[in-house]
């Protein structure tokens, strides 16, 4: 099945502690990207990756780090939480080709004490 | 500056027409995107439009006009599953990549 998998579901943790959020998806599709969703905000882009190894700031990268050795992961690490980047975090990706729908990951609630 | 409005909030019975409007301002337009989002759930995609005019999929159809930088996404023959979130996305040309994303619109449908 093709699918976007993001892990965890949840998270809690505390400030400072560094964590990774884990995006892989099984399509083959270069384009990939992280957003969060916060109530009466919407979906705010934080990275993005065109393809391996090429990375992008989103509208709302601070905080947050990506990497796209491979062509199917794309994790996002937050080297010290803080309280404010409590959210609910979606990984996407898409092909190249017109029109480009994005296919997302099922989401993972992180609340950072 | 740059910014995607939608209503926050509509309601409609079942089997009646409701119609969410987007105005957007960006950096750019490089297509514009309907999502549908359930409680709890990922966004999935339901329609695209690049050129002006309306794009119909069954009971969901989506219209554009440039100029004014407007759409709206028009669901017919309302059923109690289409209770969701509607987010109108566009997707800019300062990159290809960078998508800007509205708040949302919450179609509540009524028995």
């Amino acid at each position: 099945e093709a699918q976007v998998t993001q892990n965890p579901r949840y998270l809690i943790t505390v400030t400072g502690k560094k964590l990774t959020v884990t995006c892989s998806q099984n399509m083959n599709h270069e384009y990939m990207s992280w957003y969060r969703q916060d109530p009466g905000l919407g979906l705010r882009q934080i990275y993005y990756s065109m393809n391996v190894e090429v990375t992008d700031k989103g509208d709302v990268p601070e905080g947050y780090k990506v990497s796209r050795k491979e062509k199917r992961n794309f994790p996002l690490i937050l080297e010290s939480p803080s309280p404010n980047q409590t959210s609910l975090y979606f990984c996407a990706s898409s092909t190249r080709d017109f029109p480009s729908p994005l296919h997302f990951g099922n989401g993972t609630r992180l609340t950072v004490t | 500056g740059q910014n995607i409005d939608q209503p926050t909030e509509m309601t409609a019975t079942e089997g009646a027409i409701v119609q969410i409007n987007c105005t957007y301002q960006t950096s750019g337009f490089n297509g514009l995107f309907w999502y549908q989002q359930h409680a709890g759930e990922a966004p999935t995609f339901l329609s695209y439009n690049v050129l002006d005019g309306l794009e119909e999929k069954g009971r969901f159809s989506s219209f554009l006009s440039r100029s004014k930088g407007y759409s709206y996404l028009l669901l017919k023959e309302l059923q109690m599953k289409d209770s969701a979130s509607y987010l109108c996305a566009v997707r800019r040309t300062d990159s290809w990549g960078k998508f800007q994303f509205g708040a949302g619109t919450q179609v509540v449908v009524t028995p």
